[in-house]
This record gives structure tokens, sequence and C-alpha cells, in this order.
């Protein structure tokens, strides 16, 4: 089942902050976060096992909260370089390939 | 660098054509996987792989097939390519039996006529 992404779009300015969210119905192992900019691969951004855990890599960071079975992705004064669409993909159970929702579309303009 | 390279980037078929997507990656990872993207869909699993000689469905295999005969490269395949084939195929690999970030090419265009 797919985890459910929101928003569906987004468009901010250049220094305003954007939350992210997914969720799933199904007790997660991990979840992950992904950015595509358009005509480009995925790229990962990072991953949350169980446990509560707050990941953080530069003005982005993610939350995984087991109880809800909910992530939510923070990105902070963004920049032009945010825009593209972002991705989460779930894991259920251990070493599953992962489903991934259908993505949140970022745009930053200056 | 790490790369997942996808052989063709851009492909136009007819219908009832066999295409074949090859995907290698030089990582060495046991665990390959494809992917479909449409617009409003996201990606969706088609078919993996975690060991050489292995294939497992994912949740969209109808009308695919699979071929892993070498660790470093999966092969997707459409046996007889329909127009609701269309669409954006990605590769990926990673590391296996520990979570880790998946490594994607850079994807496959594939329009049916």
């Amino acid at each position: 089942q797919q985890p459910v992404q929101s928003p569906q779009a987004v468009i901010l300015r250049e220094g305003e902050d954007a939350v992210i969210n997914c969720s799933s119905s199904k007790a997660l192992y991990s979840v992950h976060w992904y950015r595509q900019k358009h005509g480009e691969a995925p790229v990962f951004l990072m991953i949350l096992l169980k446990g509560g855990e707050q990941k953080g890599h530069d003005k982005i960071s993610a939350s995984f909260n087991e109880k809800k079975q909910q992530s939510s992705l923070y990105l902070t004064a963004s920049q032009l370089s945010y825009s593209g669409t972002y991705f989460c993909g779930t894991e259920f159970p251990r070493n599953t390939p992962l489903v991934f929702g259908k993505g949140t579309r970022l745009s930053v303009i200056a | 660098d790490v790369k997942v390279t996808q052989s063709s980037r851009y492909l136009v078929k007819r219908t009832g054509e066999k295409v074949f997507l090859e995907c290698v990656q030089d990582m060495d990872h046991e665990n390959m996987f494809w992917y479909r993207q449409d617009p409003g869909l996201g990606l969706r699993l088609i078919y993996f792989s975690y060991d050489v000689k292995m294939k497992e469905k994912g949740d969209i295999p109808e009308g695919y097939s699979v071929s892993r005969e070498k660790k470093e490269r999966f092969s997707l395949i459409l046996e007889s390519a329909s127009t609701n084939q269309t669409s954006m195929y990605l590769c990926a690999s990673r590391q296996g039996t520990i979570t880790g970030e998946l490594f994607f090419g850079e994807g496959s265009r594939l329009t049916v006529l």
C-alpha cells in the first residue's frame, strides 16, 4: 500500500520553511526520503529507522513518529536548489523493497 | 563515483514489439529493482531481485518480465509492448540485507506508438 504524502504541491519563496508529510497504515521498519529534480534520477536524502529518531542534513531534517506511522520532512530557509519532487519510501517489513508515495512537488521562487 | 547505468534514455517502439531495458550497476550490490514512474502516481515497483537468477514480482508485474544472469545486470523485458506501457522506467540498486539507500539510474523514457 502506497504511503500518503501531503501536500501534493507547494510553492515557496526563498527563505521560507516547508513541511512534507508521509503517512502509512502499516507498522513501518524505516522511512526513506528522496528528491528528484526535473529530468534527473531521484537522489537519497535520508533514512529514518523506527525508534522515533530525527535526522538532519544541512537545513533539511526529518522525523519519524512510530505510533502514528508518520514521517515529516522539514525544509528550513529554503533555497532555489530545493526545488524538485520529494518522495517518501516506506519499508515494511525489514529488507523488503521500498513502496513510494506519489510525491510532493516543491517549487522555490526568488 | 558509484553508478547505475541505464543503456537507453529514450526509446520509441511500436505496439507489439519486444522491448529490452538494460540496467548495469558498478557497486557490487545484491539488490536491484525496476520501478515505473508516471505523473501523479509516483514510483511503482515492477520487479526486483535480491540475487543472481532470483526474481520477485512487485506491485505491477503484468506485461513485464526480468532477467538477472549476472550480479551487476538487471534487464526489464516487455514481451509485447502496449501503449499503456508508455512511461519512465527507473532502475535502482542497493546493498543487500542492510537497510540502505537506493541508487537510481537516470531513467529510460519509453514511448509505445
